[in-house]
């Protein structure tokens, strides 16, 4: 069945410190995919999403680039800062409808 | 005004006992989640409706019956509450049958703890 995979964390880094977190999927089909963002005691927000080969979906700094070569959807951001701070979710949309999510990676950003 | 709001935010309760929980969007969508994440924060589609009707039904425990009163609402009831339904229960909408590149909304959560 389709899945998702994101690199393990924590993940730590200094304030302006460049940012990747690892994704790759397995699908049938045609998926979308997307990278949610969950701050301490909220829930989850759409940080950016891409729905075919190629596109590159990008916010506040993130960016990501769907891949199907590779099969992988990598979130990047140049410049991270102490408010980036969160738990990061790749997950897959398929056909079905629903939402198939990695395992997060939380990013602790110190000052 | 919030999008997608939950009620209650916590909820404490004993084994076996009854509980509800309720969601309500008001963004005009069709169609409705139900997620639930675990203590090592994974996250699992458990129901979707879209339009009142059931579309999606994971392998959840019977326990679990959701009901949607009107395309806004989409409450979750959990009969004979078990230690291990201890989670943090998510709903979430998207505008309409949710296709593949249909974005979904989430609300604040309910953390549910099983005594």
């Amino acid at each position: 069945g389709d899945s998702v995979t994101q690199m393990e964390g924590p993940v730590t880094l200094s304030e302006e410190a460049f940012l990747t977190i690892n994704c790759t999927y397995t699908a049938t089909g045609y998926p979308s995919l997307f990278w949610y963002v969950q701050y301490p005691g909220e829930g989850l927000q759409l940080l950016l999403k891409a729905t075919k080969a190629d596109d590159k979906g990008s916010n506040k700094g993130f960016e990501a680039t769907y891949r199907k070569e590779t099969t992988s959807f990598h979130l990047e951001k140049g410049s991270v800062q102490v408010s980036d701070s969160a738990v990061y979710f790749c997950a897959l949309g398929g056909n079905t409808g629903k939402l198939i999510f990695g395992q997060g990676t939380t990013l602790q950003v110190k000052p | 005004d919030t999008a997608v709001s939950q009620t209650p935010k916590y909820l404490v309760t004993q084994m076996g006992n009854d509980k509800s929980i309720k969601c309500e969007q008001n963004l005009g969508h069709d169609t409705m989640y139900w997620y639930k994440q675990d203590s090592k924060k994974f996250l699992k589609i458990m129901f979707s409706y879209n339009n009142k009707e059931l579309i999606i039904n994971e392998t959840v425990p019977n326990r679990f019956s959701p009901k949607s009163p009107d395309k806004a609402h989409l409450n979750l009831h959990i009969n004979s509450l078990e230690l291990g339904d201890s989670a943090v229960y998510f709903c979430a909408s998207s505008q309409d049958q949710a296709g593949p590149t249909d974005t979904q909304y989430f609300g604040p959560g309910t953390r549910l703890t099983v005594l």
